[in-house]
């Protein structure tokens, strides 16, 4: 069965400033997706980026990116000039390539707080 | 367009008692599906639906029952509520797309069992 490891229960970072969150999973599949999903105070999953596990070329939407490096199955988030807004829980989840449901494997979930 | 919603958002139940939740959406999505998330622990898949009147289990499917009746509607039943069961529900849907789809999930409903 696959898992999904976020070791980190809580970040913190500056306005402005980048932090990354990790993210490592497990898997015997070779190709498969990978998410960050956010999930501020009102409790709605909004997805962040999605990552094609045959894609070598790491994701990017506007000032989110992954880190993405499949020998080493990590799947870390790099969130750029945070603002106040990216204050929430955030989840990393792995779906296998095949199956005919879109049936998600989420990691424990990293709090971040963006201080001023 | 109201995308997933949850009925109720909130409630509270007496060990052995029932109740329904309910999921809607109006994005004529194929793919529906419930995850509970349970304090320090991500959401974990309950049941799902690849379509109208098809249900399977996910990964901890004891204790709940579901039904897709109406393609917009999932509901999740739980026929004698125990205090394990207290979490926070969520339904989310998606158009199958092959891995590229993205799931699209509802406000949650938080229930507590005592």
């Amino acid at each position: 069965a696959q898992t999904v490891t976020q070791s980190q229960p809580e970040m913190s970072v500056q306005e402005a400033e980048t932090v990354t969150l990790s993210c490592t999973y497990d898997t015997s599949e070779s190709d498969y997706y990978l998410f960050w999903y956010k999930q501020p105070p009102s409790r709605q999953m909004i997805l962040v980026i999605r990552q094609e596990a045959y894609k070598q070329q790491n994701a990017t939407e506007n000032r989110f990116s992954v880190n993405f490096q499949k020998a080493a199955k990590s799947f870390s988030l790099k969130i750029s000039d945070s603002q106040l807004g990216d204050a929430a829980m955030y989840f990393c989840a792995y779906r296998p390539y095949t199956g005919t449901a879109s049936k998600l494997t989420f990691g424990t979930g990293t709090r971040l707080q963006v201080t001023l | 367009n109201a995308g997933v919603t949850q009925t109720p958002k909130f409630r509270v139940l007496k060990t052995g008692q029932s109740m329904t939740l309910l999921c809607a959406q109006d994005m004529n999505h194929e793919y529906m599906y419930w995850y509970r998330q349970d304090p320090g622990m991500g959401l974990r898949l309950i049941h799902y639906s690849v379509g109208e009147g098809t249900t399977a289990k996910g990964e901890v499917p004891d204790g709940y029952n579901v039904s897709r009746l109406k393609k917009q509607n999932f509901l999740l039943g739980l026929e004698s509520a125990a205090p394990s069961q207290t979490s926070v529900y969520f339904c989310a849907s998606s158009y199958p797309a092959g891995g590229t789809e993205t799931q699209y999930f509802g406000p949650g409903t938080r229930l507590l069992v005592l």
